[in-house]
């Protein structure tokens, strides 16, 4: 059964901090892996890597995946309140279905 | 706001009402999806089309019925739902083809009560 697992289920930081969230997947026919950040509504497009070992980067957040280990890691650096919200991981299959770990809910403290 | 919309915002029906949600993007994306989710879980995939056909599925119950009537517009009609319905509804959009995988956009979603 394929499945994407994401960790930690939640974490709790002060401003500052650089945190690490992991995602690690077993799909099928993997296509890509994306990355989410939700906060009350919609989530919103962060990252999509395809390649082991290329690093995604935007302002204080980069990404990276890893094809042979089946995991990927987001990181932020010098967190802000801002940065409070659920950061999903999603895997594409060929098939062009997604599957969407359980989330990572982050809290940024000040 | 986002580039896919989606309303009502939020709705409020019994178990025997019929009502629709309606999801819109012009960005010209040919695959479309509806996810549920639950507080503090992550989108469950209902159904995906792709070029107005319905391709995926997911054993949804027969009270959920989709309808893609054009590119540009994607149904959800609604009855006899049961409290366990109860959930935000989210409709995505994606381009299809070409190597990779495009992301999806996400409308707001529509936050629907069963009482």
């Amino acid at each position: 059964e394929d499945k994407v697992v994401q960790s930690p289920l939640s974490l709790v930081v002060h401003e500052g901090d650089t945190v690490t969230l992991n995602c690690s997947y077993e799909v099928t026919n993997f296509r890509s892996l994306l990355w989410y950040k939700q906060e009350k509504k919609a989530p919103t497009f962060l990252f999509m890597l395809t390649s082991s070992g290329i690093e995604k980067k935007s302002g204080r957040l980069s990404s990276i995946l890893d094809k042979k280990e089946l995991f990927s890691i987001l990181n932020i650096t010098a967190t802000q309140t801002g940065d409070s919200a659920i950061y999903l991981c999603a895997v594409a299959d060929t098939g062009n279905q997604f599957y969407f770990g359980t989330g990572t809910s982050l809290t940024v403290i000040p | 706001d986002t580039e896919v919309t989606q309303t009502p915002k939020h709705l409020v029906m019994g178990m025997t009402n019929k009502k629709s949600l309606k999801c819109e993007q012009h960005m010209g994306h040919r695959a479309m999806y509806w996810y549920k989710q639950k507080a503090k879980k992550p989108p469950e995939l209902m159904f995906v089309y792709s070029y107005e056909k319905l391709s995926i599925n997911e054993s949804v119950p027969s009270r959920f019925s989709p309808e893609c009537p054009n590119s540009s517009l994607l149904n959800l009609h609604l009855h006899a739902l049961q409290p366990e319905d109860s959930a935000l509804y989210l409709c995505a959009s994606s381009q299809v083809g070409g190597r990779w995988t495009q992301p999806q956009h996400f409308g707001d979603g529509t936050r629907l009560s069963i009482l």
